[in-house]
């Protein structure tokens, strides 16, 4: 049981690259989610998704887009990255009633130079 | 909104002591539940410690033990007998609808 499975663990991107965070998990969870960690900020999610084809808006979501066309994957995509995008990034699961919390990926460290 | 807020960005104690985490809540739902997570160094997210908000009883894991103020919308951590690999982040979170929302974190260090 892999859990919550997020590539690449590190990443550097060159300002207006565009590429994909993936993550993918083996636990049937329906629900799916990213954030992005800052110091001092907490972890602010940027979309969330309840189930395979449907995805929604979190706290910061410019600059970014979902898709979730299994259960399985939810990846994030950066469409032309800048250096504000710096930052660690969590992909989370759960199952539908959020009571146990989310199981984590272990994070993506990207820089934007 | 509901908000989560926890107001000690940064504490230290000696090893063996015992800390508590501050974190307070807003919610409008009748049911829910609360979370406290712990982030070492290695930057993995763990789930520490659960609380079921309809249940009286504060939840206690090991040497982990919260303080549940359902009127006071108060949820703090206790880690008794603290020990080095404690040093962590620790974040309070709880559902908010389809989501979990986290507070902005407390920096402990367990100092030798």
């Amino acid at each position: 049981n892999a859990g919550v499975t997020q590539t690449p663990k590190f990443q550097v991107l060159k300002t207006g690259q565009s590429m994909t965070l993936q993550c993918a998990q083996d636990m049937n969870h329906e629900y799916m989610s990213w954030y992005r960690q800052d110091p001092g900020m907490g972890l602010r999610l940027i979309h969330y998704s309840v189930g395979a084809g449907i995805t929604d808006q979190g706290e910061v979501p410019n600059g970014y887009n979902v898709s979730r066309s299994t259960t399985e994957d939810f990846p994030l995509r950066l469409l032309s990255a800048a250096p504000s995008q710096t930052s660690v990034y969590f992909c989370a699961s759960s199952y539908r009633t959020l009571g146990y919390g989310y199981t984590f990926g272990s994070g993506t460290r990207l820089t934007v130079v | 909104a509901q908000t989560v807020t926890q107001s000690q960005p940064e504490m230290s104690v000696q090893e063996a002591e015992t800390v508590t985490l501050s974190c307070t809540y807003d919610t409008s739902e009748n049911n829910y539940y609360l979370f406290w997570y712990k982030q070492p160094p290695s930057r993995q997210m763990i789930l520490v410690i659960r609380q079921e908000a309809y249940k009286q009883q504060n939840a206690t894991e090991n040497r982990f033990s919260v303080n549940f103020q359902k009127a006071a919308k108060s949820f703090s951590l206790k880690i008794s007998d603290s020990q080095l690999g404690d040093t962590a982040m620790y974040f309070c979170a709880t559902p908010q609808e389809d989501k979990i929302i986290f507070g902005k974190g407390t920096r402990l260090h367990i100092l030798p």
